[in-house]
C-alpha cells in the first residue's frame, strides 16, 4: 500500500492564526481525502481533494475555513484558517490508490489551539 | 445515504476471551465494508474489507468478520484477545469503489489481564 507522510505531526497554535498541513504520497493515487477527528470522536470527512480543481466539501465545511490544494497525483495540502479552540483535532489525510481499493491513512496531524 | 452503527462505545474483555465488536450498516445497495484499527497516537490501519466476494472475511492479526445481508451486519471477531489488541476500532462503509468512507462512531476495546 502507499506510504503517506503528513507534516507536521503535531502543532500548538494561537487562535486566529492559520496552519497548512501537507500530505505526501510515495506513489500516484486516484483519490485523496481529508478527515477530521475531534477528541474522543470518530472521523468526519472534510472534503475530497481534486487534482487541478476545487475540492469537494462536505456539509458543514467551507473553502474559506479549510482551503485545500492538490497540484498533482501525490501531494495535497489542507489549511485550517483563523483557528479557534474548537479546531483542536486530529486531521488525517487518506488516499485511495486505485478505484475499488480500500482507503489508507496517514498518521495524522494533532492540532491544539490555545 | 449509507451509514454504519457500532453498538457499544466501549467493550472490555479478558485476555484470551472472544472479541466481538458489532457493526450494522444501512445501505440501499450492496456496500463495501471495512474495519480499521487505531492505536493511540497513530493513524488508521486497515484490518479487513468486504467487497462482495466471500461473506467471511479474514484480516490481519487474527481478526475476521462475516457479512450477513439478512441482518445488515458486519461484526468483527477474534477468538482469543491479546493485550496488544487494545485500541479503537472503526467500522466504515463506502457506496462504491470511488466514494469516500463513512465511519461509525468507533468502539474502544480494552483487554484485561
Amino acid at each position: 500500500s502507499a506510504v503517506i507522510s503528513q507534516k507536521p505531526s503535531r502543532d500548538i497554535c494561537q487562535r486566529g492564526t492559520s496552519l497548512t498541513i501537507q500530505c505526501q504520497v510515495d506513489s500516484q493515487v486516484t483519490m485523496m481525502f481529508w478527515y477530521r477527528q475531534q477528541p474522543g470522536q470518530s472521523l468526519t470527512l472534510i472534503a475530497t481533494a481534486n487534482q487541478g480543481s476545487e475540492a469537494t466539501y462536505e456539509s458543514g465545511f467551507v473553502i474559506d475555513k479549510f482551503p485545500i490544494s492538490r497540484p498533482n497525483l501525490t501531494f495535497s495540502t489542507l489549511t485550517v484558517s483563523n483557528m479557534s479552540p474548537e479546531d483542536s483535532s486530529i486531521y488525517l489525510c487518506s488516499v485511495r490508490t486505485v478505484l475499488n481499493q480500500p482507503q489508507h491513512f496517514g498518521d495524522g496531524t494533532r492540532l491544539s489551539i490555545l | 445515504a449509507q451509514s454504519v452503527t457500532q453498538l457499544g462505545s466501549h467493550v472490555s474483555v479478558s485476555e484470551g476471551a472472544l472479541v466481538l465488536l458489532r457493526c450494522n450498516y444501512s445501505s440501499s445497495v450492496p456496500p463495501y465494508l471495512f474495519w480499521y484499527v487505531q492505536y493511540p497516537n497513530q493513524g488508521l490501519q486497515l484490518l479487513l474489507k468486504y467487497t462482495s466476494a466471500a461473506t467471511l472475511v479474514k484480516g490481519i492479526n487474527g481478526f475476521e468478520a462475516e457479512f450477513k445481508k439478512s441482518e445488515t451486519s458486519f461484526h468483527l471477531t477474534k477468538p482469543s484477545a491479546h493485550m496488544s489488541d487494545a485500541a479503537e476500532y472503526f467500522c466504515a462503509v463506502s457506496h462504491s469503489g470511488n466514494t469516500p468512507l463513512v465511519f461509525g462512531k468507533g468502539t474502544r476495546l480494552s483487554v484485561i489481564a
